[in-house]
């Protein structure tokens, strides 16, 4: 089945960038959204936002200034990128995919990844 | 954004016990409501999507009901893996918000 890996530096300065990758297994990137949510520390889960295959791409606007998600087909991963990161940006971040091939309805995260711990600070 | 609040915030049971948790969206969101369990250090497993649909896998005594606003996750005989925290989900607008969560406690 699917299986999706984090990957990145688990440690960032303030006011840096956070990059993180997610890596595809058992599966491709060529069809579905394929989605970065977030949990801080003893809290709940905030969804960043999502990729389609095709690139379209929808944010939280909560974060939409700062956050940039991208695919690669041909390699069967996609990233995260957030610049500008604060203490506030702490979390454990997952990578999930959402099974519509299509676009439509319906939309859940089937799969996800183990998810990874950034920390940001000095 | 869509607020969506669970209740109660933590619940003690015991194993065998029948539970149910509430979610209540901000607004109707259709049947667009997804249940999530996450055991402490794991990543969220879905357990059901569209309101009542159950993920392949996924125990029986799992089920979820509701549309339009209210949503309820119900498990019946209680199993000592079931002790987790529990969120649902509404993917009806974007941005897709999760409730606070739900801790299931022996």
């Amino acid at each position: 089945q699917v299986q999706l890996q984090e990957s990145g530096p688990g440690l960032v300065k303030p006011s840096e960038a956070l990059s993180l990758t997610c890596t595809v297994s058992a599966g491709s990137t060529s069809s579905y959204y394929w989605s970065w949510i977030r949990q801080p520390p003893g809290k709940g889960l905030e969804w960043i936002g999502f990729i389609f295959y095709s690139g379209i791409t929808n944010y939280n606007p909560s974060l939409k200034s700062r956050v940039t998600i991208s695919v690669d087909t041909s390699k069967n991963y996609f990233s995260l990128r957030l610049t500008s990161v604060t203490a506030a940006d702490t979390a454990v971040y997952y990578c999930a995919r959402v099974p519509s091939r299509d676009g439509y309805p319906p939309y859940y995260f089937d799969f996800w990844g183990q998810g990874i711990l950034v920390t940001v600070s000095s | 954004d869509i607020q969506m609040t669970q209740s109660p915030s933590s619940l003690s049971a015991s194993v065998g016990d029948r539970v149910t948790i509430t979610c209540r969206a901000s607004q109707s969101i259709s049947s667009s409501l997804n249940w999530y369990q996450q055991i402490p250090g794991k990543a969220p497993k879905l357990l059901i999507s569209v309101a009542s649909s159950l993920q392949s896998g996924v125990p029986s005594r799992f089920s979820g009901s509701g549309s339009g606003t209210d949503f309820t996750l119900t498990i019946v005989s209680l199993q000592p893996e079931d002790f987790a925290t529990y969120y649902c989900q509404q993917s009806y607008n974007t941005p897709w918000t999760f409730g606070q969560g739900t801790r299931l406690e022996i």
